[in-house]
């Protein structure tokens, strides 16, 4: 089975600095997608960014940027310009490409933005 | 309207009472699934679905139970409410070999008294 780690309970950052969130995960297989999800005070989950575990290249949405290691099993998110509305609940999960494609989440990262 | 429903988004029942929750969807995907949050823990899967006549349980089905009623609805009960499944429901959705995850609903806050 595999399991997804956040071991960042709580962080929190100034307003327009860069900020990076870690995930480590463990797995057997070799083909899997990676995830981050932002969950706003609203509750709504919101997809962030995803990873393709057999592209080398590391995935980047605007202002969002993973940094992807695939033999450390790491999969840490970067947010640059930290603004008001990144402050969140976020979440790192894990997807195996063929199979049942279980949806499996780390507990969580609370990320405040300091104005 | 929202791609995936959940009615109701906050409910306070008391223990011993039966609850169901709904979840529908206008996405056309043939995979539905139900997770519970709480603070510390992350979402924990409790039941999926990859077709009407497909049902699993997930790693914490245990106090609850489902029914597909139709490729669009996917509705949880609780059948015997206790104060411990008080938490936040989600419903999601997916596609057969969709690689951008799921489609989520707004939730369900649910404080068993």
């Amino acid at each position: 089975a595999q399991t997804v780690t956040q071991s960042q309970p709580e962080m929190s950052v100034q307003e327009a600095e860069t900020v990076t969130l870690s995930c480590t995960y463990d797995t057997s297989e070799n083909n899997y997608y990676l995830f981050w999800y932002k969950q706003p005070p609203s509750r709504q989950m919101i997809l962030v960014i995803r990873q393709e575990a057999y592209k080398q290249q590391n995935a980047t949405e605007n202002r969002f940027s993973v940094n992807f290691q695939k033999a450390a099993k790491s999969f840490s998110l970067k947010i640059s310009d930290s603004q008001l509305g990144d402050t969140a609940m976020y979440f790192c999960a894990f997807m195996n490409r063929f199979g049942n494609e279980k949806l499996t989440f780390g507990t969580g990262t609370r990320l405040t933005i300091i104005p | 309207d929202a791609d995936v429903t959940q009615t109701p988004r906050n409910r306070i029942t008391k223990t011993g009472k039966r609850i169901m929750l709904e979840c529908s969807q206008t996405k056309g995907h043939d995979r539905m699934y139900w997770y519970r949050q709480d603070p510390g823990l992350g979402l924990r899967l409790i039941y999926y679905s990859f077709d009407v006549k497909d049902i699993n349980k997930g790693e914490i089905s245990d106090g609850y139970s489902v029914s597909r009623q139709a490729q669009a609805k996917f509705s949880l009960s609780l059948e015997s409410a206790i104060p411990n499944q008080t938490a936040l429901y989600f419903c999601a959705t997916s596609s057969m070999g969709s690689n951008y995850g799921y489609t989520f609903g707004s939730g369900t806050r649910l404080t068993v008294v």
